[in-house]
């Protein structure tokens, strides 16, 4: 079982629509979660990042934990084109001593005009 | 804030040869950096988490003898792959833990072996 995990998508939506992104961990105590965009040919970018239970808004996303079922998602409010990329879902497992991120394989997310 | 810098971005080398890749915290002071390796169409693979002032904690599988890592000082991270061949071909981005638990990434550095 990997630690992090993603459907790899695609998951089309289309403009302006809620694009919701899953993630699931393995690790029961994991303590933080991240979101990073990831554009075709560039570095992971920074979204959000989550420690307690419930949901976090930031600007058009929300990221929400539930410790208990061990998710974590990612909602994209009136998704636009450029919202088009690669999201990473990443968490700080107990097994690596809260040191490290281990990331999911990712899921692609493609906005249509 | 939470800049992170790698240079060079792209670079291309004959089999054999050495190369460098520099990562600097830009705007902040990083105690943990952290290597992974990107291939194509996959997700990130941490390589190897690098402590300013002591040795590098390398992943399993990953050769420390071929990929040297050096954190001096508090700002700067490198990576030399030695001995480079072609199957080490690959996206190579280094991270910086700022806060909590976050890490920022630099843009990445392409690296192509003939």
């Amino acid at each position: 079982q990997k630690e992090v995990e993603q459907n790899s998508g695609p998951l089309s939506v289309p403009e302006g629509a809620i694009a919701s992104l899953n993630c699931t961990y393995s690790d029961r105590g994991s303590q933080s979660f991240f979101w990073y965009r990831q554009y075709s040919g560039k570095s992971p970018e920074l979204i959000m990042f989550i420690y307690s239970n419930g949901d976090k808004e930031d600007g058009r996303f929300t990221a929400q934990l539930n410790k208990a079922s061990q998710y974590v998602s990612l909602l994209i409010r009136d998704s636009q084109p450029s919202d088009s990329a690669t999201y990473l879902c990443a968490a700080t497992p107990r097994s690596g001593g809260y040191n490290k991120l281990i990331f999911g394989a990712g899921t692609r997310l493609a906005v249509h005009p | 804030g939470a800049v992170v810098s790698q240079h060079p971005s792209w670079v291309i080398c004959k089999s054999g040869t050495s190369v460098k890749i520099e990562c600097r915290s830009l705007d902040f002071q990083a105690t943990t950096m952290f290597w992974y390796r990107q291939f194509p169409k996959q997700s990130l693979m941490l390589m190897a988490t690098s402590n300013e002032g002591s040795k590098a904690t390398y992943e399993q599988g990953v050769e420390k003898d071929k990929f040297l890592i050096n954190h001096a000082s508090l700002t700067l991270s490198t990576l030399t792959v030695t001995s480079a061949h072609p199957e080490d071909s690959s996206f190579y981005i280094c991270s910086a833990r700022a806060g909590r638990d976050e890490q920022f990434f630099g843009p990445g550095t392409r690296l192509t072996v003939l």
